[in-house]
């Protein structure tokens, strides 16, 4: 089991430019998370998903979108990305036991 | 609104010593707390869970206790290595508005050889 990948694992942008995150799961999760790490702020929450098709707003959405088409993907899109959107981005699922399961991060650079 | 601190910030102790990290949250409200390592420049592993029923969680030379009244856990690490470096996360789980954990800045530990 591959667990939770994401895609792209790095990426430059430009301010304007857009982009999509994808996360996917092989784990049959219904709860899916997007994180973004930044120095000193520690992991915050952007936006989750309860389930297909359903989406929330978490603590910092604004500037993001996100979908949840498939039970096994989570999107995260930047229509217009801002320096202020540079940071590691990590996508997680939670368990049956309410444990959360990451993966292993994109690091976002606009410049 | 939930606040989660980790003292600590950082932490350096020889190799084989036993430490304790420590971990503090505002509302006792919470469904479960959960340890997390981080290695530089990469993702978050999960280390322990601890439901809001259960006093401690064991894992080889780990060992979590929650004090939920009180608001506080510790993580002790027995016989510490040189392989434990990395940042240890602590996080909680409140009961309202949504299911998303709230974290802590954790507490960046060097284990010298």
């Amino acid at each position: 089991n591959a667990g939770v990948t994401q895609t792209p694992k790095f990426r430059v942008l430009k301010t304007g430019q857009s982009m999509t995150l994808l996360c996917a799961q092989d784990m049959n999760h219904e709860y899916m998370y997007w994180y973004r790490q930044d120095p000193g702020m520690g992991l915050r929450l952007i936006h989750y998903s309860v389930g297909e098709g359903t989406t929330a707003k978490g603590e910092v959405p604004d500037g993001y979108n996100v979908s949840r088409l498939k039970k096994q993907n989570f999107l995260l899109g930047l229509e217009s990305a801002a320096p202020s959107q540079t940071s590691v981005y990590f996508c997680a699922t939670q368990g049956s036991y309410n444990e959360q399961f990451f993966g292993p991060g994109t690091r976002l650079t606009v410049l | 609104k939930q606040e989660v601190t980790q003292i600590p910030a950082a932490l350096s102790v020889p190799e084989g010593e036993n430490l304790v990290l420590n971990c503090s949250f505002t509302d006792s409200a919470i469904y479960n707390l959960q340890w997390f390592r981080q290695d530089p420049g990469k993702g978050l592993t999960s280390l322990l869970l601890i439901q809001s029923s259960q006093r401690e969680q064991t894992s080889g030379r780990l060992n979590a206790s929650l004090d939920k009244s009180s608001g506080r856990s510790t993580l002790y690490i027995a016989a510490s290595q040189p392989g434990d470096s990395a940042t240890y996360l602590c996080a909680v789980r409140p009961y309202q508005a949504g299911t998303a954990l709230i974290f802590g800045k954790g507490t960046t530990l060097s284990v010298s050889s």
